[in-house]
């Protein structure tokens, strides 16, 4: 079956490194988003990889192994306006190359 | 460039009523979409559009009609509405099925009481 696996919530300290992993599973994987949701605010794209390695712009990267089912969005230099969800989703061929979504990471910034 | 417009941002209606959600992109976008999303839970895909006049079903269709006259409208209408359609409705349009990300307009929610 198809299934993308995110934490549920995470905690970081403003200024850090942060990871948030995404793990998935589906038939025909064809390219991996990440999007960040400020709550009660819609979804905005942030990146997008389909080859495995790193893809960086600014203070965010987003990582992909495509052998391991398996990206990373890191987040550096953290920011107080960086409290949100992140929201990992997979286009599958299988599925008319639409977006299956993960449930999302609430990330939380303390001072 | 006003990007995706949805209308309206809030709404309660009651079981067995009807209504339309409004969405409309001005950014020459073959592809739209409806999704809804419910706490805890992954966005899902209700229905889509590959360009005006073809429609298709998402992962959960049912209770639920679109149409995709022009290229820059696609309305959602619920017609017997339920409680289990309680939720954040969110359109969004895409240039196609390539790397462009997707933008999404600010969200419907909706409670049917």
């Amino acid at each position: 079956g198809q299934n993308i696996d995110q934490p549920t919530e995470m905690t970081a300290t403003e200024g850090a490194i942060v990871q948030i992993n995404c793990t998935y599973q589906t038939s025909g994987f064809n390219g991996l988003f990440w999007y960040q949701q400020h709550a009660g605010e819609a979804p905005t794209f942030l990146s997008y990889n389909v080859l495995d390695g790193l893809e960086e712009k600014g203070r965010f990267s987003s990582f992909l192994s495509r052998s391991k089912g398996y990206s990373y969005l890191l987040l550096k230099e953290l920011q107080m306006k960086d409290s949100a969800s992140y929201l990992c989703a997979v286009r599958d061929w299988d599925s008319n190359y639409q977006l299956i979504w993960g449930a999302g990471t609430k990330l939380i910034i303390k001072p | 460039n006003a990007g995706v417009t949805q209308t309206p941002k809030f709404r309660i209606l009651k079981i067995g009523q009807s209504m339309t959600l409004q969405c409309t992109q001005d950014m020459n976008h073959n592809y739209m979409y409806w999704y809804r999303q419910d706490p805890g839970m992954g966005l899902k895909l209700i229905y889509y559009s590959v360009g005006a006049g073809i429609t298709d079903k998402g992962e959960v269709p049912n209770g639920y009609n679109v149409s995709r006259s022009t290229t820059e409208d696609f309305p959602l209408r619920l017609e017997l509405a339920a409680p289990s359609q309680t939720s954040v409705y969110f359109c969004a349009s895409s240039k196609d099925v390539t790397n462009y990300g997707y933008t999404f307009g600010s969200g419907t929610r909706l409670t049917v009481v």
